[in-house]
């Protein structure tokens, strides 16, 4: 059983569009997270939540918007999607009340053509 | 969350311990240690954390000097599928996790 899982794990889609990425998890934490990872490597943090609301909010372009339904949800969703977007993103959830321990999804591979 | 410092890479033999250092000068007194890695383009994984003792457990060692402004993960038989970005983060235990560049190991046969 997949701790944490987002979908979808591939996205194609054309500048102007909007698309949304989910993301779950089955661990009970109170907190996730959005990271971004561009074609240089570098591991970027967007967003987070805690019980469902931001806590974390790293200078990100309005066009992103977290949405969190639930605890065990983080959703992103991206409005007039540009070049530069095209990222992997990857959710993770942490354990904030025991050890902090990050625990990251597979990601979602995002390509804006 | 404070600042860390690792080399850029390191390679090691297989076989061999692989032991990557990191700098943490600026680190507060409630602030953890935590080793993660990225394997080509997985999602990162944890290895290890620790405040200021010695940690051990299935997948690494974690040794903090006394004056906590450095430490150093060990992998004592390092294996093809070591190979990896190992990242090293200085924060509280609910903080948020600042990944930096990282050290590129790359375990050679």
């Amino acid at each position: 059983d997949t701790a944490v899982s987002q979908t979808p794990k591939y996205l194609v889609t054309q500048m102007g569009n909007d698309k949304s990425i989910k993301c779950e998890q089955n661990l009970g934490h109170d907190t996730m997270y959005w990271y971004k990872q561009d074609s240089k490597k570098f591991l970027k943090i967007m967003f987070s939540y805690n019980n469902k609301e931001l806590i974390i909010n790293e200078t990100v372009p309005n066009r992103f918007s977290p949405k969190s339904p639930d605890k065990a949800h983080l959703n992103l969703h991206i409005n007039s999607l540009e070049l530069g977007d095209s990222a992997v993103y990857f959710c993770a959830s942490q354990d904030r009340a025991n050890t902090g321990e990050l625990f990251f999804g597979e990601g979602s591979r995002l390509t804006v053509l | 969350d404070a600042k860390t410092t690792q080399p850029t890479s390191m390679d090691c033999a297989e076989g061999r311990a692989a032991n990557l250092p990191c700098n943490h000068s600026t680190i507060s007194g409630n602030e953890y240690v935590y080793w993660y890695r990225q394997i080509h383009s997985q999602g990162p994984q944890y290895i290890i954390h620790g405040l200021k003792n010695n940690e051990t457990n299935e997948m690494a060692s974690l040794i903090i000097t006394e004056d906590r402004k450095s430490s150093t993960l060990i992998l004592p038989h390092a294996t093809l599928r070591d190979t990896a970005v190992y990242y090293c983060i200085a924060r509280t235990n609910a903080g948020k996790s600042t990944f930096g560049d990282g050290t590129t190991l790359t375990v050679k046969p």
